[in-house]
């Protein structure tokens, strides 16, 4: 299957610092890729639908001031948690389908292998 | 997009097969059923999805009833890798729309 890669896949950063995480699809084209958040023992929260050449839309609740989201370019969308602090210690997921593949608009979206962000 | 509902935890024994059901009673005639399984701090995985049809492929068999009110998720021979928490969700047609994850059924395949 199509192949979702994320950078790094661990971080450990200082309170009040920003942390960048990648997303790139690997061997498709992605006009849409999503990112989500996940605490321990708990489901995938959709934080926010990333969209290539302009802005990202947000879920309710989520502060886009602090999860600054670009997407260049069709194969790369990046997460940059600013002023982390120990409460977004967290696992960070993005996902991505292939907007120019078959043709079909039932395709599934394939995800990345998540970064686990720890802010001490 | 539809609600789904499913149990929380099943244990499985290994070399058995898994039958993992999913409840989406309100799931509207362009919604497709996926399911997606997430091995412990792995990003999900896609297994299978379906409309209305039964569908299988090399990992798993998709059973959605005639009024695609509930389907069944059929792992044919679980093994010990296949303990993961298993997402059912149902989603609309359409390139732009979201997936969003329910809480799961935690499998675990007992040796």
């Amino acid at each position: 299957g199509a192949v979702v890669s994320q950078h790094p896949s661990r971080v450990i950063c200082k309170s009040g610092t920003s942390v960048k995480i990648e997303c790139r699809s690997l061997d498709f084209q992605a006009t849409t890729m999503f990112w989500y958040r996940q605490f321990p023992k708990q489901s995938l929260m959709l934080m926010a639908t990333s969209n290539e050449g302009s802005k990202a839309t947000y879920e309710q609740g989520v502060e886009k001031d602090k999860f600054l989201i670009n997407h260049a370019s069709l194969t790369l969308s990046t997460l940059t948690v600013t002023s982390a602090h120990p409460e977004d210690s967290s696992f960070y997921i993005c996902s991505a389908r292939d907007s120019m593949g078959s043709g079909s608009p039932n395709t599934e979206a394939f995800f990345g292998q998540g970064t686990r962000l720890t802010v001490v | 997009d539809a609600k789904t509902t499913q149990p929380p935890s099943m244990d499985c024994a290994e070399g058995r097969a898994a039958n993992l059901p999913c409840n989406h009673s309100t799931i509207s005639g362009n919604e497709y059923v996926y399911w997606y399984r997430q091995i412990h701090s792995q990003g999900p995985q896609y297994i299978i999805h379906g409309l209305k049809n039964n569908e299988t492929n090399e990992m798993a068999s998709l059973i959605i009833t005639e009024d695609r009110k509930s389907s069944t998720l059929i792992l044919p021979h679980a093994t010990l890798r296949d303990t993961a928490v298993y997402y059912c969700i149902v989603r609309a047609a359409n390139t732009g729309n979201q997936f969003y994850f329910g809480t799961g059924t935690s499998l675990t395949v007992i040796p």
